[in-house]
């Protein structure tokens, strides 16, 4: 069964700490995993594509990590900030067909000054 | 610079009525979604539309109708509204360029109770 996994569910971390959150994922045949951002009441906003061949990519404070072998992607945040209270969502496109994005239900971030 | 436009934000339904949730696109996206998100669940798709005039099932179509007559609208119909369809209802859309590659957009969200 095609599922995304992202752990902790929940993280509470002290502003300027960094922090790494966790996606496994069974999907197949895969094609790239996205992070997405998701403020409250607000739409998820993409942060970060890895597609088969890449094993990190940063955008700013964000790096994020793929390893196909193990199906196993994470999300390091550093110097965090209290903006980045969000939730961070991990989706994992199938190949083939128009729409297959597995989505992961997210891990909810809280930074605390 | 609007994005994807959902109204409305927010709504409450009694049990049985019938309402529409309305989304807009300004990128020339061929593609748009319905997804509803639920507490402790990711994102499930309910329709989406690959291109004016077509539309096909999601993961969750049932109680639900779809309507993509303009490319840069797709409306989604409650026909006779349940509690169960109480959830945050996201409206995306994408350009497809057949690497897969291409970003989702996603609008604000309706936050619809039905009571």
């Amino acid at each position: 069964k095609n599922q995304v996994e992202q752990s902790p569910q929940s993280l509470i971390i002290l502003e300027g700490k960094n922090c790494t959150l966790q996606c496994n994922y069974t999907v197949s045949p895969f094609s790239n995993l996205r992070w997405y951002k998701q403020d409250t009441g607000r739409g998820p906003v993409s942060l970060t594509i890895m597609t088969f061949s890449e094993n990190t990519k940063s955008n700013g404070r964000y790096t994020a990590t793929l390893d196909a072998d193990t199906k196993q992607s994470s999300l390091h945040i550093t110097a965090s900030q209290l903006s980045d209270s969000a939730s961070y969502i991990c989706v994992v496109r199938r190949s083939g067909g128009y729409n297959k994005l597995i989505f992961g239900a997210g891990t909810r971030l809280a930074v605390h000054p | 610079n609007a994005g994807v436009t959902q109204t409305p934000k927010f709504q409450v339904l009694k049990t049985g009525q019938s309402m529409t949730l309305q989304c807009a696109q300004d990128m020339n996206h061929n593609s748009m979604y319905w997804y509803r998100q639920d507490p402790g669940m990711g994102l499930r798709l309910i329709y989406y539309s690959a291109s004016e005039g077509t539309t096909d099932k999601g993961e969750v179509p049932d109680g639900y109708n779809v309507s993509r007559l303009k490319k840069q609208n797709f409306l989604l119909g409650l026909e006779s509204a349940a509690p169960s369809q109480t959830s945050v209802y996201f409206c995306a859309s994408s350009y497809l360029d057949g690497t897969g590659n291409t970003e989702a957009f996603f609008g604000q969200g309706t936050r619809l109770t039905v009571v």
